[in-house]
């Protein structure tokens, strides 16, 4: 089955600066990868998500980059706020199969 | 759109009783909705997947004469946690994925909070 790790486990910013979390997977036939941001006590909620027939997904400050042939795949958030603070979830699955495959998280810190 | 509720989103009860949430899309029918537990700062874990007017499929290691699913609508899956343990105290999460559409995305609950004493 798909296996998907996630780095950093933790990550602190300044306000303003960027953020970049990374995910690998091991299934080729991966083909949809979602970003999910949690917040502490909540639901997780999509924020972006790309699917395999494009590199690179902007909307507004944040922006995901996937790697087919590395099986990799990036969020990157530009000009951090502190509401952005929370943890952070990547996923892959396969269209049709519907099961997601969740990394391990990455727990965002923005420092004002 | 695609917005999910959930019911109750929390509850403490005794060990060895029985514990029912809903899980309801508002905006959309869910041929096929999803439940996961979350540990403290732990990632979601699939507990089963539930198609309309189907058996729920468990992921391995998950009882399903436990943890019981029943999918009646297109807009309403519920897990029943019976008899509860201590250990079975955990944030349950359920999500839809949208009938029609591109069968990937999926909208979650805000989660149910269960304390088992």
């Amino acid at each position: 089955g798909e296996n998907v790790e996630q780095h950093p486990s933790t990550l602190s910013v300044q306000e303003g600066d960027s953020a970049v979390i990374k995910c690998t997977y091991s299934d080729s036939a991966s083909n949809y990868f979602p970003w999910y941001k949690q917040e502490l006590g909540k639901r997780p909620q999509l924020i972006i998500d790309i699917r395999s027939n494009v590199g690179e997904k902007k909307d507004q400050r944040i922006a995901v980059t996937l790697n087919k042939t590395a099986k990799h795949f990036s969020l990157h958030i530009t000009e951090t706020q502190p509401e952005d603070s929370a943890v952070y979830f990547c996923a892959a699955t396969i269209t049709g199969a519907n099961n997601l495959f969740f990394g391990t998280g990455t727990r965002l810190t923005v420092i004002p | 759109g695609a917005v999910v509720s959930q019911h109750p989103s929390r509850v403490i009860c005794k060990s060895g009783t029985s514990v029912k949430i809903e899980c309801r899309s508002l905006d959309f029918q869910a041929t096929t909705m999803f439940w996961y537990r979350q540990f403290p700062k732990q990632s979601l874990m699939l507990m089963a997947t539930s198609n309309e007017g189907s058996k729920a499929t468990y992921e391995q290691g998950v009882e399903k004469d436990k943890f019981l699913i029943n999918h009646a609508s297109l807009t309403l899956s519920t897990l029943t946690v019976t008899s509860a343990h201590p250990e079975d105290s955990s944030f349950y999460i359920c999500s839809g994925v949208v009938a029609g559409g591109p069968g990937d995305t999926q909208y979650f609950g805000p989660g149910t909070r269960l304390t088992v004493l």
